[in-house]
Formats: structure tokens, C-alpha cells, sequence
């Protein structure tokens, strides 16, 4: 069974609006981590931000919000006022187990568009 | 700034040949990561390895091995490169304790002919 849903495989969305990307993830591990990384097409994966299972609020930086709703087991990223610099792949990836070797488990990534 | 650099950003081999791919990272980081990347596939971990010498399998470990000699660099073998080896290939590194979060280097897109 996958362990990182991502529904949508492409997305459109109009310059300064706001886009949320769906993510969700299966986990019977109580600890957990979440991740969002954006891959533009030079290909180098940047990290965007984190969110913890124990972590009480919604993880934001900047312009990138993550909407967690742990009972849904749904790990969404909203972008809001999107650039044109924004169109890339994105993908939520999941670490299981906060402490140890565990490497993180990567979703197939939704391509984001932005458009003029 | 966490350095991750990759030998090469674009490769082309021949079937059979043997084909090393390096990483190094400067942040001295205990793990360290092989995926490949395929389209609608998402990335696939090959192999990891969370000290020098030790290394484990990821999920698509057949037809690669690695090495760690040293805490920085991480290499990727293809033994006898096969075509459907054509691929992005993304190294990375992190901590072992915290979050787990993992640096990229660019990619290597390699192609076997």
C-alpha cells in the first residue's frame, strides 16, 4: 500500500491566487514526520517545510502553509499569492519513526503551473 | 549552506558498461541517500547508508550497489548499465537525529544506449 497519496498529478492556477496540493499519507506509527519539496525543472529538490505528528499547530513559511489534519491523516499545502517561479514539481514525503535511519517515504509529486 | 554535489549532471553509457555515480556532502551528515526518479513514479530510494561501510537496501536495490568509504561521499554502481537504468538519479544527505529533513544534490540524468 502506498504510504504518500497524491491525487493530483497536475494542477493549474492563475498568478497571485491561491493553490492547495493534496497530500495524504498512511502511518500506524504514532511519531511522524511530514515534508513538502518543490523541484523546478533544473531538477534539485528544495525543501519548503516541516510538520511533526506531535506538532500542535499548522507549519508555515513565508508564503507555504501546511494544513494538517492528523485524523484525516491529510498533510495539504497551500501556496498562497502564487508566482510564476512557483511552477514545479512538488512532492510530500513522510519519515516514520522520529528517531533512527529511517529515510523518508516520497509521494509521485504534483506538477504545479502557474499561469500569467 | 548544506553543500550536496553530484560527479556529473548529465551521463550517456553504453549497455554493459559499469557506471559510477559520486556524491559528496559538506555538512557532515551521518546519512546518506540514492533515488532514482522516474515520471509518474515519484522517487524510488535505492540504497542508504547511516555510517561509513554500512549500507541498506531501499526498495529497488537490484542492479546497483554502493559504497561509503568515507563519511562524505557516496557512491552508486551500476555493475552492467541495462536500458532500462535511463534515469534521474538523486543523491542526498541528513542528520540522524532531528527531523530527518534531507538535502538534494542537482541530479544526474543518465542515459544507458
Amino acid at each position: 500500500a502506498q504510504k504518500i497519496t497524491q491525487t493530483q498529478p497536475g494542477m493549474f492556477v492563475q498568478e497571485k491566487e491561491a493553490v492547495t496540493l493534496d497530500c495524504t499519507y498512511d502511518t500506524s506509527d504514532p511519531s511522524y514526520g511530514l515534508f513538502w519539496y518543490k523541484q523546478p525543472s533544473s531538477g534539485e529538490m528544495i525543501f519548503l517545510i516541516y510538520q511533526g505528528s506531535y506538532d500542535q499547530q499548522n507549519a508555515t513559511e513565508g508564503r507555504y502553509s501546511l494544513n494538517f489534519q492528523k485524523a484525516r491523516k491529510s498533510a495539504n499545502l497551500v501556496i498562497s499569492a502564487s508566482q510564476l517561479g512557483d511552477s514545479a514539481m512538488y512532492f510530500c514525503a513522510m519519515r516514520e519513526a522520529l528517531s533512527g535511519n529511517t529515510p523518508l517515504v516520497f509521494g509521485k509529486g504534483t506538477r504545479l503551473s502557474v499561469i500569467a | 549552506d548544506v553543500k550536496v554535489t553530484q560527479s556529473s549532471r548529465y551521463l550517456v553509457k553504453r549497455t554493459g558498461e559499469k557506471v559510477f555515480l559520486e556524491c559528496v556532502q559538506d555538512m557532515d551528515h551521518e546519512n546518506m541517500f540514492w533515488y532514482r526518479q522516474d515520471p509518474g513514479l515519484g522517487l524510488r530510494l535505492i540504497y542508504f547508508s547511516y555510517d561509513v561501510k554500512m549500507k541498506e537496501k531501499g526498495d529497488i536495490p537490484e542492479g546497483y550497489s554502493v559504497s561509503r568509504e568515507k563519511k562524505e561521499r557516496f557512491s552508486l554502481i551500476l555493475e552492467s548499465a541495462s536500458t532500462n537504468q535511463t534515469s534521474m538519479y538523486l543523491c542526498a544527505s541528513g542528520e540522524l537525529r532531528g527531523r530527518g529533513e534531507q538535502f538534494f544534490g542537482p541530479g544526474t540524468r543518465l542515459t544507458v544506449l
